[in-house]
């Protein structure tokens, strides 16, 4: 499986934009980014996902280097609700690719 | 749209009982998945299906058996059941295919004693 490397941490202010690097050297051409967040005592939750293109949906962006060996998540007003651990997996494709493999993930907290 | 199911939400069993995690969505998805979440750590796979009929092993896969009989359905089985067992158990599926996001369940919390 493809890895992903994302740091362990990040601290944002509440209201202010929040960028949450991941970096994926050894991505193929097929595979997708995935982000994924679970909040405190819930499932994860499906934040977003991209092949090339920046994506863009209600709760973040997704900006995708042009050699795809990195992304990054942006929320653009970070909230308390936002403070969760964060995870970058790459989906491939077809059967026993298309698994997510869950890393550490990037744990974001906010400040009031 | 009640998206993905899993019952029961808190279980406890003594060591050596069996019983059966059950998952259900109704979004015709594919593929199916289960994790197991041990506290403070990440998600680890246990088994996944790609479609009713075929299940395949994950990375954490002993002591669990899987079947999926249907599209709808994909069960989890502890054989006899282990301390060590003791984890949050999450449920996931999503449609064919690296363009499609997954949707999980909010968990069965088990605790072996």
């Amino acid at each position: 499986d493809a890895k992903t490397t994302q740091p362990n941490s990040m601290e944002s202010n509440e209201e202010e934009p929040v960028h949450l690097p991941c970096n994926h050297s050894t991505i193929s051409g097929t595979d997708y980014i995935h982000w994924y967040r679970q909040l405190p005592s819930q499932g994860p939750e499906y934040v977003i996902h991209g092949l090339t293109s920046n994506v863009n949906n209600r709760m973040a962006s997704l900006a995708i280097a042009e050699d795809r060996k990195s992304s990054t998540l942006i929320l653009h007003r970070a909230t308390l609700r936002d403070a969760a651990v964060y995870y970058c997996i790459l989906r491939g494709l077809g059967g026993a690719n298309s698994k997510l493999t869950f890393g550490k993930g990037i744990t974001l907290s906010v400040r009031p | 749209n009640a998206g993905v199911t899993q019952t029961p939400k808190f279980q406890v069993l003594k060591t050596g009982q069996s019983m059966t995690l059950q998952c259900a969505q109704d979004m015709n998805h594919e593929y199916m998945s289960w994790y197991r979440q041990d506290p403070g750590m990440g998600l680890r796979l246990i088994h996944y299906s790609v479609g009713a009929g075929i299940t395949d092993q994950g990375e954490v896969p002993n002591g669990y058996n899987v079947s999926r009989s249907t599209t709808e359905d994909f069960p989890l089985r502890l054989l006899s059941a282990a301390p060590s067992q003791t984890s949050v158990y999450f449920c996931a599926s999503t449609g064919q295919g690296p363009n499609y996001g997954y949707t999980f369940g909010s968990g069965t919390r088990l605790t072996v004693v």
